[in-house]
């Protein structure tokens, strides 16, 4: 299987910053990498594609890049309706694998 | 816009079979992949395996042994079964469209094993 390594784990940043979050592949994976946002209680949410590509309706302070086995997540300008916990995950190979997680919170 | 809508017991005891369905509406069921996942505390996020309309499977290795995924397409319907359950499968299970790539999700169906 594909581990992939997300980091940090959690996050704590106030309102208006620039956070990134990196998830590292044990395995080329191309640029076969997707991000999702979970809040408490609901499902992930699809907010990035094939690592750098944003799903519509997804605002634009959110941004992927990365390509073979390091990818970032950023947010540019942090806003209150981000706190969630965001996860990457591989689609290059079988079984699809995620990351373990970063849990942002609002300083 | 594709929903999903998911239905099935979610209360189970150790060695019970897990069964769980996922109602597709609002789009077209025959184009896509419609996968299984799950939410547990000890694994995080994990994928059980998808199912073409026509039934071609694909399963996580670590779950195949326990694991079947069926279709209905005259439903636009698939659904979920898991074998011989244990403490280790509590946790919130999820239906989703598509192969690889996790667009539309159900609601979750919290599922919790216990004796």
């Amino acid at each position: 299987d594909i581990q992939m390594t997300q980091s940090p784990s959690s996050l704590s940043a106030s309102v208006g910053d620039r956070v990134t979050i990196t998830c590292q592949a044990s395995h080329d994976i191309s640029q076969c990498l997707n991000w999702y946002q979970q809040k408490s209680g609901k499902a992930p949410k699809l907010l990035i594609h094939e690592a750098s590509d944003v799903e519509t309706g997804v605002p634009a302070r959110f941004s992927g890049s990365g390509s073979g086995t390091d990818f970032s997540f950023t947010i540019s300008s942090l806003q209150p309706e981000d706190i969630a916990t965001y996860y990457c995950q591989q689609c290059d190979d079988l079984p699809y694998t995620f990351g373990q997680g970063t849990k942002l919170e609002i300083k | 816009q594709v929903q999903l809508q998911q239905r099935g017991a979610g209360l189970l005891k150790p060695s019970e079979t897990l069964s769980l369905t996922c109602a597709v509406f609002g789009g077209s069921f025959r184009d896509n992949y419609w996968s299984w996942l799950r939410q547990t505390p000890g694994k995080g996020l994990e994928w059980i395996g998808e199912i073409s309309q026509g039934g071609s499977t694909n399963y996580n290795p670590s779950l195949q042994s326990r694991v079947a995924l069926s279709v209905d397409p005259s439903k636009s319907q698939f659904s979920l079964t898991m074998t011989s359950v244990t403490a280790a499968d509590t946790g919130v299970y999820y239906c989703a469209k598509a192969e690889g790539i996790f667009d539309i999700w159900g609601q979750g169906t919290l599922v919790a094993v216990s004796s």
